[in-house]
């Protein structure tokens, strides 16, 4: 199966600062998404990040906060801007495509950000 | 993102036991259903998918699919401690995943 990783793998940011995440497959997948893992809670999808495309993002989410790239199959960022500490989360990538099941997703270890 | 319902837990299981999970979902066009295993600090791991009405077995893994009534289920038989994890329940539509809160199930030894 695929390897994923993500960097960095966790974060202590200050108010109004940026961090953008990196996500790392190690062989080429059609579909890569965002989500985020609030404390104590379960995943909610941020958006999804198409290749050679704009990301298309769910309700709640926009490109100004929350701003993706996706250059090439095996990598996406996601940039979390202007931060608060209600932005204090894991994020997680996940991929899906390169098997058969292309609906499959398969998550990456997660970035845990703390924001003060 | 559709809603995804899972029974409240957490679930305490003695060892050995079968701890059953339970999850209904709203969108009735839904057409792909995932278990993911997610360990505290960790991220979620996939470990079942089903398809069709019907049961799906894999090792100590049961899941179970009813669409006619947006239900599907796990089973795990003879529980382990190493099954101490929440459970997150997961419906694919248009390619998009959406997750049920999770179900935490503690295997007491």
């Amino acid at each position: 199966s695929a390897v994923i990783s993500q960097k960095p793998s966790r974060d202590i940011c200050q108010r109004g600062t940026s961090l953008t995440i990196q996500c790392q497959v190690d062989s080429q997948v059609t579909m890569m998404f965002w989500y985020r893992q609030q404390p104590g809670q379960s995943l909610t999808l941020i958006a999804t990040a198409n290749q050679g495309s704009e990301a298309t993002y769910e309700s709640g989410f926009v490109i100004d906060k929350f701003p993706i790239s996706r250059p090439n199959l095996t990598f996406s960022t996601l940039t979390v801007s202007n931060m608060s500490p209600e932005d204090s989360s894991i994020y997680l990538c996940s991929v899906a495509g390169w098997l058969a099941g292309t609906d499959t997703q398969y998550f990456g270890p997660g970035t845990r950000l703390t924001v003060l | 993102q559709k809603e995804v319902e899972q029974n409240s837990g957490p679930l305490s299981v003695p060892e050995g036991a079968i701890a059953s999970l339970n999850c209904t979902y709203s969108d009735r066009g839904s057409q792909s259903f995932f278990w993911y295993r997610q360990y505290s600090g960790k991220s979620p791991e996939l470990i079942m998918s089903i398809y069709s009405n019907g049961d799906k077995e894999d090792g100590r893994f049961t899941a179970q699919l009813n669409k006619a009534s947006q239900y599907v289920s796990l089973l795990i038989r003879d529980s382990q401690p190493s099954d101490s994890a929440t459970y997150l329940c997961a419906v694919n539509s248009d390619y998009k995943l959406s997750f049920g809160a999770g179900t935490t199930v503690t295997v007491r030894a």
